[in-house]
């Protein structure tokens, strides 16, 4: 049974460049959820998508946006990025109808501006 | 709006001791309440969960049990090791309060544990 896969490992970008990070949902789950974690802190929730649309959406700026294709993957990006946009990003998934609040995080995805 | 407190770390302690990891939250609703994992250069892992009052959570030795009355899921393990060395994490979810389903966490605490 796969779980939640992260695309890439690390990345290192330059202040204002473009980022996209990728994630693909544990096997069954329908729903993801992004969180931004800085060194040190806990995890903090970007968005949340299912069924291709955003759900919900924490106190991030619309530098951060995201999207869902239909097999349930999805895809985070991030616009004009600062120094404090390096951290740890986490995707993490659920399933909608039966467990929603129950989520399985991936390995998260290291980046790092410069 | 919901919130969750955690003890500062570091906790240091010596193989086979009694670990207690404390946790407190603020929620509007009815929220279910989250340990998790997070090894050195790892995402997090789901330690355990306990979705109403009285619940226990237990999973590979650590247990919390989720108390509305004092508003805490307090983790303990009786007997820690070495590979339990990790940052833990305390977190809620609210789908019908203030986080409306995302997850709410606490800072972490990061355990070490000496051989």
């Amino acid at each position: 049974d796969a779980g939640v896969t992260q695309s890439p490992t690390h990345l290192i970008k330059t202040r204002g460049q473009q980022v996209t990070l990728r994630c693909s949902p544990k096997s069954g789950h329908d729903t993801v959820s992004w969180y931004q974690q800085a060194l040190g802190q806990g995890p903090q929730f970007i968005f949340q998508y299912y069924e291709e649309e955003e759900r919900q959406r924490g106190n991030f700026p619309d530098r951060f946006s995201g999207h869902q294709f239909p097999n349930y993957s999805s895809e985070l990006n991030v616009n004009a990025l600062l120094l404090g946009d390096s951290a740890l990003y986490l995707c993490a998934s659920s399933l909608a109808l039966t467990d929603t609040d129950t989520q399985y995080f991936g390995p998260g995805t290291r980046l790092t501006v410069l | 709006g919901d919130s969750v407190t955690q003890m500062e770390g570091p906790v240091t302690l010596s193989e086979e001791a009694f670990l207690t990891i404390n946790c407190t939250y603020t929620a509007t609703g009815y929220p279910s309440l989250f340990w998790y994992v997070q090894y050195p250069g790892e995402g997090l892992q789901l330690l355990l969960k306990a979705t109403k009052a009285d619940d226990k959570g237990s999973n590979k030795g650590f247990e919390a049990t989720y108390r509305k009355e004092t508003t805490s899921f307090h983790l303990e393990k009786g007997s820690v090791q070495v590979s339990d060395s990790a940052v833990y994490f305390c977190a809620l979810s609210d789908p019908w309060g203030g986080s409306q389903g995302n997850l709410i966490f606490g800072k972490g605490t990061k355990l070490s544990v000496k051989p």
